[in-house]
């Protein structure tokens, strides 16, 4: 069984429509991440969480939120989803203490129409 | 913003060549971390560096910090088609701040 686990791997949908991303770990890491990958962008930063009542934005948070609903889980929702949101979603785990190694999950391919 | 430049963006070479990724930035790393991506999956972490002037070997892969940690390089012997991936370096710019900064990555393709 994979370590980070994404929900659903892909997802199409229509502009306006809200939209939730899944994530659950079972790596025991108290921080978690959702990344968005574009290509030739590499991978940028929507929010962390570094534990369950901690909710930090990154530096493409706009159109986006997050909630922490356990150590273990982290999701990621569109409230209304538009088509430049079409994109490559990765969640991601650390470890406190560790330095930033991050561990990914398989990803969400979503697609905004 | 703290911008991570990696070069090429592009690389394909044929078998048994050697290349070299490199990845740079005007600010100072606290931490460096190297992942590669292959198609449909998330990155996996290959190496982090920490100290200026760290050299790490990988199998065939060798991981270069530089002195002053403001850049880095991947350099892989004798080039396999099972490396085909992209190469993405991630910056940490202040110990245990959370948040890694992404390069653009190298896509190498490897041809047999």
């Amino acid at each position: 069984d994979a370590d980070v686990t994404q929900t659903p791997r892909n997802r199409i949908t229509k502009t306006g429509k809200r939209i939730m991303l899944e994530c659950s770990q079972t790596k025991g890491h108290d921080r978690m991440y959702w990344y968005r990958q574009d290509p030739g962008l590499g991978l940028r930063l929507i929010y962390y969480s570094f534990d369950v009542k901690d909710i930090n934005k990154g530096e493409i948070s706009d159109g986006y939120s997050v909630s922490r609903q356990a150590q273990a889980k982290f999701s990621l929702s569109l409230e209304s989803a538009i088509p430049n949101q079409t994109a490559l979603y990765f969640c991601a785990t650390s470890e406190t203490g560790t330095g930033e190694k991050l561990f990914f999950g398989s990803g969400t391919q979503l697609s905004v129409l | 913003t703290q911008l991570l430049e990696q070069s090429p963006q592009f690389l394909s070479i044929q078998e048994g060549e050697n290349l070299t990724v490199y990845c740079n930035s005007s600010s100072v790393f606290s931490s460096l971390q190297w992942y590669r991506q292959e198609p449909g999956e998330g990155p996996v972490l290959l190496v982090t560096v920490v100290t200026g002037g760290e050299v790490k070997k990988l199998k065939r892969l060798t991981f270069q910090f530089g002195d002053a940690r403001k850049d880095s390089s991947l350099h892989i012997t004798a080039a396999q088609p099972g490396d085909t991936g992209l190469y993405l370096c991630a910056g940490d710019y202040n110990t245990n701040a959370g948040k890694s900064t992404f390069g653009d990555g190298t896509t190498l393709t490897v041809k047999p």
